[in-house]
């Protein structure tokens, strides 16, 4: 079984620049998650889909950053424009029904920089 | 108070040591708890996860649960150089059901 896919792996950009990142979760997971992972921190949740419906999105700067999953599959997540603070790996992580025991299986993540 | 604290380390044991990571969460009717392993670089890894008091074991690894004490465990017996990593607590509240990490424990297993 394939796990979840992730694009780009790296990306370096300036401040005020805009970027997306790219996830494709596992096939007929339901539930897509999006964190940021500052160095040293925990994984931070900013975003939830139940297919295309946002569950969760309390932790996400609407003011420049935005996500969707258009056909409850794939899913991008946009920064615009993009801060120093910003720096992190960007994780996308699945999960078949987002129930409360089961497993997030995590893709390989994008780092991002912004310089 | 942090939603689920953890050690920072760190941690350091000699090959074939017993490993104790610890954790403490604030949400006292929180539901799941996990253990995700991290290594340096890459994506965190689901490694134990327990759902009631008590302990769960799996191979060299050992969940341990008190909910009256909001704190959960991860033993690591017979560690390897290879379970060096940083160790993710994460906690899926009872208000929220939103997954949330703690910072993680670095362990380094010196051969």
């Amino acid at each position: 079984e394939a796990g979840v896919a992730q694009s780009p792996r790296y990306k370096i950009i300036e401040k005020r620049q805009s970027v997306a990142f790219w996830c494709n979760p596992i096939s007929g997971h339901a539930t897509l998650y999006w964190y940021q992972q500052i160095l040293g921190q925990g994984p931070k949740l900013l975003i939830q889909f139940q297919n295309n419906g946002v569950v969760d999105d309390s932790q996400l700067p609407k003011d420049r950053f935005s996500a969707e999953r258009l056909k409850g599959v794939d899913s991008t997540l946009k920064i615009q424009p993009a801060k120093l603070e910003d720096s992190a790996v960007y994780l996308c992580a699945s999960s078949p029904s987002g129930g409360v025991t089961e497993t997030q299986y995590f893709g390989p993540g994008t780092r991002l920089l912004v310089l | 108070q942090k939603e689920v604290e953890q050690n920072s380390g760190p941690l350091s044991v000699p090959e074939g040591a017993i490993a104790s990571l610890n954790c403490t969460y604030s949400d006292r009717v929180s539901q799941s708890f996990f253990w995700y392993r991290q290594y340096s670089g890459k994506s965190p890894e689901l490694i134990m996860s327990i759902y009631s008091n008590g302990d769960k074991e799996d191979g060299r690894f050992t969940a341990q649960l008190n909910k009256a004490s909001q704190y959960v465990s991860l033993l690591i017996r017979d560690s390897q150089p290879s379970d060096s990593a940083t160790y993710l607590c994460a906690v899926i509240g009872g208000s929220n059901y939103k997954l949330t990490f703690g910072k993680g424990t670095l362990l380094t297993v010196n051969p």
